[in-house]
């Protein structure tokens, strides 16, 4: 079983749309999320991070986070056609290492 | 920003070979990892490296698995024998410290298995 479920799988947004993306962990041992862009055929770059309740913007990034739920939600406004890419949710626990990751939502921005 | 370096960036083999996968992580970074990505799959942990040791590996770090980090120098991961299920993209990252600290991840290593 997934311990990190994302979802919508994959998502069409026009240019200059929003793009909503949600990811729930069922590790109720998790204290952080991130998350990582990935352009085809790059490393995984970290986009934002959110550790407590609440929202958190960067640029034309919003992050919002319920810890209660395990629930987040990255958003992005203003869709850029290099905005394309997979987009990957990520949790980890305060004593842990590893960064478990979901199976991504692959966002295409239209021009 | 910081970056982890990986050598070779591509490595074809045949089943049975061994193969060493090369890491260059952030200059100050304390902790390294390893993880695997199949074409097209989900990114997964492999292997975490402290101080000298293994501090935690999942299910998939086989016992053909291994990593070290000899004086500092680079940061391997070595998989002797290698098997077909082996090929996929291999990623190092290193963070600073654990819980809150960003990992940083290298170009990845693509490793066809023949």
């Amino acid at each position: 079983q997934q311990k990190v479920q994302q979802s919508p799988e994959s998502l069409i947004v026009p240019e200059g749309g929003m793009a909503s993306l949600n990811c729930t962990s069922s590790d109720r041992n998790v204290d952080y999320f991130w998350w990582y862009r990935q352009h085809s055929g790059k490393s995984p770059k970290m986009l934002m991070s959110i550790f407590s309740n609440g929202e958190k913007e960067e640029g034309r990034f919003t992050v919002h986070l319920n810890k209660a739920s395990l629930h987040t939600s990255l958003h992005i406004r203003d869709s850029q056609p290099s905005d394309s890419a997979l987009y990957l949710c990520a949790a980890s626990s305060q004593g842990g290492r590893a960064l478990i990751f979901g199976t991504g939502t692959t966002v295409s921005v239209s021009p | 920003g910081p970056k982890v370096l990986q050598i070779p960036s591509h490595q074809i083999i045949d089943m049975g070979q061994m193969v060493t996968l090369n890491c260059d992580p952030v200059s100050n970074h304390l902790y390294f990892y390893w993880y695997k990505q199949i074409l097209g799959q989900q990114m997964e942990f492999l292997v975490n490296f402290y101080n000298g040791k293994v501090m935690e590996k999942s299910k998939l770090f086989k016992d053909q698995f291994s990593v070290e980090r000899p004086d500092g120098s680079y940061f391997t991961l070595k998989i002797q024998p290698t098997a077909l299920e082996d090929s996929a993209v291999y990623f190092c990252a290193s963070s600073l410290l654990l819980g809150g600290y960003e990992q940083y991840f290298g170009p990845g290593t693509r490793l066809t298995v023949l």
